[in-house]
């Protein structure tokens, strides 16, 4: 069946590192990739997405390539923020919408 | 456009009491779902629908009924709470042929 996989985190960085937080997937077909944020206290927001292979979404300086060749989403920044700091979901889009488990992510100042 | 909205924010029950937590959208999207966000397990999807009238179960189905009167609604209702209810929950639409998901900002319930 169709799955995604992140990696655990939190992930803890200090302002203006660089950011990698890793998606895989599992999938028959050719679904669309996303990337989704979730503020404290906040719902979802669709962050970034990629419908075909090697695609490349970016938004607020976040990026993300589908690699069909590895099954992966990887999100990418080059600089974090602090107002970075939230949960991350990778999610993929066949007939339903599935998500990962969630990385926090924390960045300190 | 407010978007998708939630109400309540906040719910306590007791083992046993019914509710029913709101969902609207005023975009006119066909399809609405709702998940529940537990630690660890990401999003799950509990029931979902393609269109007034139409709906169909998700992962998690159990203990939870749904209805989809008018395209804007889509109403979740707990009959008998119980604390494996305890969670937060999402309401969510989307136009029918595209993959981009709209989140209403949640409701977190617990249930004691």
């Amino acid at each position: 069946g169709n799955s995604v996989t992140q990696m655990e985190g939190p992930v803890t960085l200090s302002e203006e590192a660089f950011l990698t937080i890793n998606c895989t997937y599992t999938a028959t077909g050719y679904p669309s990739l996303f990337w989704y944020v979730q503020y404290p206290g906040e719902g979802l927001q669709l962050l970034l997405k990629a419908t075909k292979a090697d695609d490349k979404g970016s938004n607020k300086g976040f990026e993300a390539t589908y690699r069909k060749e590895t099954t992966s989403f990887h999100l990418e920044k080059g600089s974090v923020q602090v107002s970075d700091s939230a949960v991350y979901f990778c999610a993929l889009s066949a007939d339903k919408l599935i998500f990962g488990t969630g990385t926090r992510l924390q960045v300190f100042p | 456009n407010a978007g998708v909205t939630q109400t309540p924010k906040f719910q306590v029950l007791k083992t046993g009491q019914s509710m029913t937590l709101q969902c609207a959208q005023d975009m006119n999207h066909e399809y609405m779902s709702w998940y529940r966000q537990d630690p660890g397990m990401g999003l799950r999807l509990i029931h979902y629908s393609v269109g007034a009238g139409i709906t169909d179960q998700g992962e998690v189905p159990n203990g939870y009924n749904v209805s989809r009167s008018t395209t804007e609604d889509f109403p979740l209702r707990l009959l008998s709470a119980a604390p494996s209810q305890t969670s937060v929950y999402f309401c969510a639409s989307r136009r029918q042929g595209t993959d981009t998901q709209y989140f209403g900002p949640g409701t977190r319930l617990t249930v004691l």
